[in-house]
């Protein structure tokens, strides 16, 4: 069974840029995650979403920074405009029903903003 | 709201040598906790997880955690440790309600050399 898909895996980008990174989570999953990891700050909850509903996006750094999920088996992240900064790892996770806190995490996606 | 704290961000270690990696946590109300384990790289993958039960839990790998919840601890250790546990640790909570995400301290890193 395919686990969770992100994509790009790496991105290099000029500041100002638009960024969109993809995520297909395992499917029969019902909840997704955004988390964003720097060395800074580590593992950073941006947004999460249940039964493609968002419920809590108080991680979400600024308006810059969108987040949706039009079905059970597509998310987006997208930056608008990037800014250097924003260079981190952001990781898609997936949750089903197997118990309140295992998430199965995508590999991420690399973005550098120059 | 909760926070996790991971004592010791690096665990340099050798081949064969018993392994702690230490985690206390704050909540206001009862929590479940966990060990993600990130491998270069990669996403991160559960390790092990305490709901309800033994406060003694056996995860992948050899690897074991204890609840203790008078010390609000739930610390990672593996009596032998080989090079393949080089990796990033991380432990996790969420609060035992509906609705909430996992929040992550921010890592420890286990080297392990010959």
């Amino acid at each position: 069974d395919a686990g969770v898909i992100q994509s790009p895996r790496h991105e290099v980008t000029e500041m100002g840029q638009e960024v969109t990174l993809r995520c297909k989570p395992i499917s029969g999953h019902n909840s997704l995650f955004w988390y964003r990891q720097t060395m800074m700050r580590g593992l950073e909850l941006l947004i999460y979403f249940n039964n493609n509903v968002p419920i809590d996006d108080s991680g979400m750094p600024e308006d810059r920074f969108s987040a949706k999920m039009p079905n059970a088996s597509f998310s987006t992240l997208k930056i608008q405009p990037s800014e250097p900064r924003d260079s981190a790892v952001y990781f898609c996770a997936s949750r089903g029903t197997g118990g309140p806190g295992e998430l199965f995490f995508g590999e991420g996606s690399r973005l550098t903003v120059l | 709201a909760q926070s996790v704290t991971q004592l010791d961000s690096q665990v340099p270690v050798f081949e064969e040598a018993p392994v702690e990696l230490r985690c206390n946590y704050s909540s206001s109300v009862s929590v479940y906790l966990f060990w993600y384990v990130q491998y270069p790289n990669q996403g991160l993958q559960l390790l092990l997880k305490y709901l309800s039960g033994s406060t003694l839990v056996k995860g992948i790998n050899g690897f074991e955690a204890e609840f203790n919840k008078s010390q609000t601890s739930f610390h990672l250790r593996k009596p032998s440790v080989h090079i393949s546990d080089t990796a990033e640790y991380f432990c996790a909570v969420i609060p035992n309600q509906a609705g909430t995400a996992l929040i992550f301290g921010k890592g420890t890193t286990l080297s392990v050399s010959s």
